[in-house]
């Protein structure tokens, strides 16, 4: 198994709503991040987990809140959204959290409209 | 701080024909990564080719190859044959290696982007 799992594919929620978005990977990574990008623009870096626990926070609103039960799994928890965080969210996992030579291997992402 | 830069916001290119797609970074680390990455218009980031530091050839991918300049700093990725199927964005990456004494915690900086339109 060589992919990056998320899921919903496409997510409408109204601002006061409570919604999760999930990411999934069965390759052994241990690392997996969120990335949020606007329409053609590049994805911009919002979590980083190493080992399972949260390494990176890119000053992100508290409204987001990532969770990683375990090696396998990254949730992103989402409340009280506004409706500039309308998006794709993306995640990735990498083998290894550090080394320059291993890439991120991408999910299709989930496409969020806040309305 | 990393940095990329992609200088052609948009490209375009008739079917079967080659195509350079321009990137040039910036890094205090010694050793690091440059990956180019493909984005159709669904939104899934398809990883293309990789190319480290101390890579003294040029990396090939089928159809994809990097034209790996390190004292330029440049990273242009070169498309042969185009098809109608290569229409997407495509990134240019880099990542860091924090272990070799770099400052990039191992993070994959993106550029901007180039929009590539394949012409039949």
């Amino acid at each position: 198994d060589t992919e990056v799992t998320q899921t919903p594919k496409h997510l409408v929620m109204g601002m006061t709503n409570k919604k999760s978005l999930k990411c999934e990977q069965h390759m052994g990574h241990r690392a997996m991040y969120w990335y949020k990008q606007k329409a053609k623009k590049p994805p911009e870096l919002m979590f980083v987990y190493s080992y399972e626990k949260l390494s990176i926070n890119e000053s992100v609103p508290s409204r987001f809140s990532p969770e990683c039960p375990n090696s396998s799994l990254l949730n992103l928890h989402l409340h009280a959204l506004q409706p500039e965080d309308s998006a794709l969210y993306l995640c990735a996992s990498s083998q290894d959290p550090d080394r320059a030579s291993y890439g991120y291997t991408f999910g299709s992402g989930t496409r969020l409209t806040v309305v | 701080a990393q940095k990329i830069t992609q200088t052609q916001p948009g490209m375009f290119v008739q079917e079967k024909e080659a195509v350079t797609l321009d990137c040039t970074y910036d890094t205090s680390d010694q050793s690091y990564g440059l990956f180019w990455y493909k984005q159709p218009s669904s939104g899934e980031m398809i990883f293309l080719i990789y190319q480290g530091s101390y890579d003294e050839q040029n990396a090939t991918e089928g159809r994809y190859s990097l034209n790996f300049q390190k004292a330029r700093k440049s990273a242009n990725l070169v498309i042969s044959a185009s098809q109608l199927g290569d229409s997407a964005m495509y990134f240019c990456a880099m990542r860091g290696a924090p272990r070799a004494g770099g400052t990039s915690y191992g993070k994959l900086t993106f550029g901007q982007g180039t929009i590539l339109t394949v012409h039949p």
